[in-house]
């Protein structure tokens, strides 16, 4: 079965640091664009970051410097390096497959999300 | 704020049609995603591209675009239809970063 499972979610304070894992199974995470999306309950989508196939990465102006995102070719995993961690980063966690043809990009396959809960 | 801009709620009557919008400037040259999410589930990806819709997406969902606005348009539209539904594309700049619209949450009456 093609999926994503998201752990490593939690509760951690303000200033802290957390790594998501995201591991895939029915497909190669290094034959893929890889991403990250999160959403704060209520609210609606924000793109975080992503990592391409050659191992480019790129991050969300809101996360830069502080999120990196980085893949395990050897687990099929890949993660999100969270440090300095704020209240506003509070948010479920989704890990999505990207999808970029011509003029067209889509996130086409998501896991169920993994919560993060930062106390101030 | 985001760089895609969407009605924050929408309604439609159970069998009828309704389009959903999307405006940006970064639609005049990349095509909209778009996505269903239901309370409690992750999002689904419902049409991308011109018009493309995933396996197992039902063909009264279908996409349009003009200009900075691009559509969603469920022909149609059953019970099961009622969720909140966002587009994205990349950012105005181009850059490898991608923005979503604030979302719309579609009631069938």
């Amino acid at each position: 079965e093609v999926q994503l499972v998201e752990t490593g979610g939690g509760l951690i304070q303000s200033g802290g640091s957390l790594r998501l894992s995201c591991a895939a199974s029915g497909f190669t995470v290094s034959s893929n664009y890889m991403s990250w999306v999160r959403q704060v309950p209520g609210k609606g989508l924000e793109w975080v970051s992503v990592i391409y196939r050659g191992g480019s990465t790129y991050h969300a102006d809101s996360v830069k410097g502080r999120f990196t995102i980085s893949r395990d070719d050897s687990k099929n995993t890949v993660y999100l390096q969270m440090n300095s961690l704020r209240a506003e980063d509070t948010a479920v966690y989704y890990c999505a497959t990207l999808y970029s043809g011509n003029k067209a990009d889509a996130f086409d396959m998501w896991g169920q999300g993994t919560m993060v809960t930062v106390s101030s | 704020s985001s760089e895609l801009t969407q009605d924050p709620a929408v309604s439609v009557a159970l069998g009828q049609t309704v389009r959903i919008t999307c405006q940006g400037d970064s639609l005049r040259s990349y095509y909209a995603s778009w996505y269903q999410q239901k309370p409690g589930q992750a999002p689904v990806l419902v049409i991308y591209g011109k018009n493309t819709r995933p396996s197992g997406i039902p063909d009264r969902f279908s996409g349009s675009s003009s200009g900075n606005t691009a559509s969603l348009t469920i022909t149609g539209a059953q019970a099961e239809d009622e969720a909140d539904y966002y587009c994205n594309s990349r950012d105005s700049r181009g850059n490898l970063h991608w923005v979503f619209g604030g979302g719309t949450k579609l009631t069938v009456l």
